[in-house]
């Protein structure tokens, strides 16, 4: 099964509205963390948000800001005010919590959303 | 603050040569991570570095190898290649495995023909 779903393999949004990429998880562990990285044509990943699973409070960074809805295991990224430079792919992942004999720090990834700003 | 810094950007190999590639940490992060990126397979993780220990290894083959350096930088190598190991390969680094803050380099594109 996998971990990390997103369902919208590309989006289209016109400049300067805001879009919600998808995202749900699935994991055992009490503790854990959430990734979103931004993946433009060049292959570099970047860091956006990040959300760890005992937050109260959705993450927010700048224009970014992360939906997190524990029950439902969903982590969703809404971008506000989008800009024609936020055409890209965009990843979620997940870092799950410790296992017996100690944490597990790789990063799981979904396959991505191709999001394109329309003019 | 420098960011994290991959070596080479771009590597053309032959089959059945070997490749060493480099990734330098933030300044002050000890946990490296690799990820190997492919259109078929998306990302996948390779293994994970802390404090020159391998905490976590992947399901690749033992073709791929890794180590870290007592200054934290690590490199990966990769033996009698493959054509599918045509691929961009990704480093992060983390202040420790279970941090908040997972930074990527910008990859190292390889190809094998």
């Amino acid at each position: 099964a996998q971990k990390i779903t997103q369902t919208q393999p590309g989006m289209f949004v016109q400049e300067k509205e805001a879009v919600t990429l998808d995202c749900t998880y699935d994991t055992s562990d009490q503790s854990y963390g959430l990734f979103w990285y931004k993946q433009p044509s060049s292959g570099e990943m970047i860091f956006l948000i990040y959300q760890g699973s005992y937050d109260e409070q959705n993450a927010t960074e700048g224009r970014y800001s992360l939906n997190f809805q524990k029950a439902r295991k969903s982590a969703n990224l809404v971008i506000s005010a989008s800009q024609l430079g936020d055409s890209a792919m965009y990843f979620c992942a997940m870092r799950e919590g410790r296992s017996y004999g100690g944490s597990q720090g790789n990063l799981i990834f979904g396959k991505g959303t191709k999001l394109s700003v329309k003019p | 603050k420098a960011g994290v810094t991959q070596t080479p950007r771009y590597l053309i190999k032959t089959r059945g040569q070997q490749v060493t590639l480099s990734c330098s940490p933030i300044s002050g992060h000890r946990s490296v991570s690799w990820y190997q990126q492919t259109p078929g397979q998306g990302l996948q993780f390779l293994f994970e570095y802390f404090s020159e220990t391998q905490r976590n290894k992947g399901n690749f083959p033992g073709r791929f190898s890794g180590r870290q350096f007592s200054n934290s930088r690590s490199e990966m190598n990769v033996s009698t290649l493959e054509l599918g190991d045509s691929a961009l390969y990704l480093c992060a680094s983390s202040f420790s495995p279970e941090g908040s803050g997972a930074f990527f380099g910008q990859g190292t594109r390889l190809t094998v023909v």
